[in-house]
């Protein structure tokens, strides 16, 4: 139940295209869900979140759309950019602790070609 | 320094060696954590550190042993380590119940 699946497991898109990346969960304590980005040899960055009172979130490029009845959130890049070739994973934060413990997807790894 | 440092980046050890890692955040926060990043798996949270005190210790072997003398430091001591626990391990530090900061990981192999 405290699982967060991932997918696809790896993407190739190419540039100015868009891509998806798609994560699903089942516990519904879950009330904060994050994605991260880690380039090779740093560590995961936020790139952006939603709470599941809203159902889209935009960042520039970047969207999080979120069905709160499907249990399902993913994440859009628009006009995607060689520099966004990364590894991207989700994640899901469960409400009621004093700290954050997050539950991560398994991890996209998202190439962009020229 | 800013954010969240760890030492070393890299880290070659024999089953046999005692070695430690080391994290600090410039960030004054008060939770730190330690995770482990394997191929193709999921990151795995090891131990959190809530305002200094242990508050969670995910089943982690004994040959782990965390350490956070305060809330800027953190550390994870290994020995008697294992081939499969070469890997990854990332600290991250975050206010209690806010987003959390990652440093740029120990690269361990064990040998």
């Amino acid at each position: 139940q405290q699982q967060v699946k991932q997918s696809p497991q790896s993407l190739i898109v190419q540039k100015g295209g868009i891509s998806i990346i798609n994560c699903a969960y089942e516990n519904t304590a879950f009330d904060y869900f994050p994605w991260y980005q880690q380039f090779p040899g740093k560590g995961p960055a936020l790139l952006i979140a939603i709470r599941p009172d809203v159902s889209e979130k935009k960042e520039g490029r970047f969207t999080i759309s979120f069905n709160k009845s499907a249990k399902q959130f993913s994440l859009h890049i628009m006009d995607s950019q060689p520099g966004d070739s990364a590894t991207y994973f989700c994640a899901a934060l469960a409400g009621g602790t004093s700290y954050g413990k997050l539950t991560f997807g398994q991890g996209t790894i998202l190439t962009v070609h020229p | 320094e800013t954010g969240v440092t760890q030492t070393p980046r890299h880290l070659v050890m024999g089953m046999t060696n005692k070695k430690s890692l080391k994290c600090e955040q410039h960030l004054g926060h008060n939770a730190m954590y330690w995770y482990k990043q394997s191929a193709k798996k999921p990151l795995e949270l090891m131990f959190v550190y809530s305002l200094e005190e242990r508050v969670e210790n995910n089943s982690v072997p004994s040959r782990f042993s965390p350490e956070c003398p305060n809330s800027s430091h953190l550390f994870l001591h290994l020995h008697t380590l294992q081939p499969e626990d070469s890997a990854l391990y990332l600290c991250a530090s975050s206010q209690v119940g806010d987003e959390q900061f990652f440093g740029p990981g120990t690269r361990l192999t064990v040998l």
